[in-house]
């Protein structure tokens, strides 16, 4: 059975920040890797989707990575603004997705 | 072409009463998935079509939860005689998946149930 883990569970940082997320699977029989953001009480916001014979994408200051064998990715923030504050989920894609807990940021202004 | 679109937003209901909600995935979307989302938890996976096939079912999808995709456009969700554990916020995906390439997932903005 497929388990995602996303460290840390909450992140606070001033404004301006370079940062990590962190995500962990333990099956790596993917087809892909999905990035996502979600205000509260909202849906989810594709970020990056990062398929498994690639190893990063990019998007403006979001860059993502992958590394199918040892069963990890991160998603890293350049230059973190206010408006970054919200929740950050990985999600894994065998047929379906399986999602970690997340990532609460929080960005000070 | 609007997105996801999830109907109705916001749901209040008493326990023991049915509820149903409505997506239309992105047109031409051949894939839709159903997810369930309690506070400060990741997304579940309930159920998928592929067209109007229902291809898998999660053991969460009790025999209280039923899926149905007509015609492989919008789909529907009923809970029957709802329970105040039922209380979460209902996703749904869509994607135009390839062959067995899932293919990238976008998401409604939810329904909220709340059981009293």
């Amino acid at each position: 059975k497929q388990e995602v883990t996303q460290i840390p569970a909450a992140l606070s940082v001033p404004e301006g920040e370079n940062l990590v997320l962190n995500c962990s699977f333990t099956d790596s029989a993917i087809y892909n890797l999905q990035w996502f953001r979600q205000d509260p009480g909202k849906g989810l916001t594709s970020l990056l989707l990062i398929q498994s014979s690639q190893r990063e994408q990019t998007s403006g200051r979001l860059n993502a990575s992958l590394d199918k064998s040892s069963g990890r990715s991160t998603l890293y923030i350049a230059a973190s603004q206010p408006g970054d504050s919200a929740t950050y989920l990985c999600a894994v894609n065998g047929n379906k997705l399986v999602f970690g807990a997340g990532t609460i940021l929080r960005v000070k202004s | 072409d609007t997105g996801v679109s999830q109907n109705p937003r916001h749901k209040i209901t008493k326990r023991g009463q049915n509820v149903t909600f409505r997506c239309d995935p992105i047109s031409e979307h051949n894939r839709l998935y159903w997810y369930r989302q309690t506070l400060g938890q990741g997304p579940e996976f309930l159920t998928y079509f592929q067209n109007e096939a229902q291809l898998e079912k999660s053991r969460l999808l009790s025999d209280r939860f039923s899926a149905e995709r007509p015609k492989g456009s919008f789909s529907t969700l009923e809970i029957q005689r709802t329970e105040q554990g039922d209380s979460a916020m209902y996703l749904c995906a869509s994607s135009s998946g390839q062959g067995v390439s899932p293919g990238e997932l976008f998401f409604g903005e939810g329904s909220r149930l709340t059981v009293l």
